[in-house]
């Protein structure tokens, strides 16, 4: 089982709508969590790094949180461009950043 | 694609060869990463290298293997054991370990028929 999973597996939505994507961990001990965007066929990019203190961070329209006692993070992205399809992936590291387990990814496709 | 380049972007093999994909970086970054992406899955760490001249096994290193010569080159080699090595490949790098951001190359999708 995958110790990153996360929902939905993708999505569909209007160019300019607001959407959440959900990443629940249990990579323990936890050391940061990280969200990255992948266009098809690019390598990812990182969007927002978060440690155990940070409840949420915002990186221009992307917004993460955590909840770090429920193992949860979420990423919201408001007012949404068609150069927001790709897919987002969530990134839990393990104290020695050595052992990073990656979730499968949300693929988001934005309609005009 | 932050300073590090991985060549080809699309390779076609024949089963049974033995195929090198190539990974640089000009970040001067010393560690050095090789995933494994395949549909509906996370990334999976093939090796890794924390410095020149040494590399760890990852998750699923077999039929792989990796050189780390230089500080700026991660080449890998997908040999004929691997048993299903249609994928796209990722290499990254970080400054060192603990807790730094990785840094992508833009993948080389390898087709072995």
């Amino acid at each position: 089982k995958n110790q990153v999973e996360q929902s939905p597996q993708s999505l569909i939505i209007l160019e300019g709508k607001n959407c959440t994507l959900q990443c629940n961990y249990t990579v323990s001990p936890f050391s940061n969590l990280r969200w990255y965007k992948q266009d098809t066929g690019r390598g990812p990019v990182s969007l927002t790094i978060m440690t155990f203190s940070e409840n949420t961070k915002s990186n221009g329209r992307y917004t993460a949180t955590l909840d770090a006692d429920t193992k949860q993070s979420s990423l919201h992205i408001t007012a949404s461009q068609l150069s927001d399809s790709a897919s987002y992936i969530c990134v839990v590291s393990a104290n020695n950043n050595n052992d990073m387990r990656f979730g499968a990814g949300t693929r988001l496709t934005v309609k005009p | 694609d932050g300073g590090i380049t991985q060549s080809p972007k699309y390779l076609f093999r024949k089963e049974g060869q033995n195929v090198t994909l190539s990974c640089e970086q000009n970040l001067n970054h010393d560690a050095m990463y090789w995933y494994r992406q395949d549909p509906g899955q996370g990334l999976r760490l093939i090796y890794y290298s924390q410095i020149v001249n040494d590399f760890q096994k990852g998750d699923i290193a077999e039929g792989y293997s990796v050189s780390r010569e230089k500080k700026e080159s991660f080449p890998l080699t997908v040999t004929s054991a691997q048993k299903n090595p249609t994928a796209f490949y990722l290499c990254a790098s970080t400054p060192g370990v603990g807790g730094y951001e990785q840094y992508f190359g833009p993948g080389t999708r390898l087709t072995v028929t």
